[in-house]
């Protein structure tokens, strides 16, 4: 969407290695998000940033590690990729406590 | 622990009203509602969220009761590109520590 742009859009990548996922917005807007989204489990929360060098742990952070060293990029690394981590990741943003989120277009990541 | 309880799936026809149900009983004061949907392999829309009153923009209305325990999101006039999952989502601070999305309503918009 308009605003959120995240790289690459899909990777495939081998059991143990790094990755790291950009998220990338031109709102200006506080609020940042990590989600995975995978069958039988819907959109869960990964890490999260209420502004920069600001992060906190979501829903199923184990495994994973952020960085927002600047406004507009939050990145998401997979320490040592495992096969349970294929999923398709998504990140959204959001400008204010009460508003609503906009997500971008997901990055579809396979551990083989 | 679900804090929203919507049906796994509904059919609509095209060009009629599709209404969506949520119950939230256990809302609290300072809790929003908050609607979004996603299509197929896309990152989900936020499409409308409310506190007390009911709220109406350019995608939807969202219709919350007095008592606060359900809402109906309203689509006025479905087209096929409605076809999606409905996520109700209830949440306090506006979800500034991440919304909580559950399984949601799939739409079938019917030709």
């Amino acid at each position: 969407d308009a605003g959120i742009t995240q790289s690459p859009r899909h990777k495939v990548t081998e059991t143990g290695t790094p990755v790291t996922l950009r998220c990338h917005q031109t709102e200006n807007h506080r609020y940042m998000y990590w989600y995975r989204q995978d069958p039988g489990h819907g959109l869960r929360l990964i890490h999260y940033s209420y502004g920069v060098k600001d992060t906190d742990k979501g829903e199923v952070s184990d495994g994973y590690s952020v960085s927002r060293s600047k406004t507009e990029d939050f990145l998401l690394t997979l320490e040592s990729a495992t096969s349970s981590q294929t999923s398709v990741y998504f990140c959204a943003i959001s400008a204010d406590r009460a508003g609503g989120y906009t997500f971008g277009s997901g990055t579809r990541l396979t551990v083989v | 622990d679900a804090k929203t309880t919507q049906p796994p799936s509904m059919d609509c026809a095209e060009g009629r009203a599709a209404n969506l149900p949520c119950n939230h009983s256990t809302i609290s004061g300072n809790e929003y509602v908050y609607w979004y949907r996603q299509i197929h392999s896309q990152g989900p829309q936020y499409i409308i969220h409310g506190l007390k009153n009911n709220e109406t923009n350019e995608m939807a209305s969202l219709i919350i009761t007095e008592d606060r325990k359900s809402s109906t999101l309203i689509l006025p006039h479905a087209t096929l590109r409605d076809t999606a999952v409905y996520y109700c989502i209830v949440q306090s601070g506006g979800g500034a520590d991440g919304l909580t999305f559950g399984k949601g309503t799939h739409l079938i918009i019917q030709p």
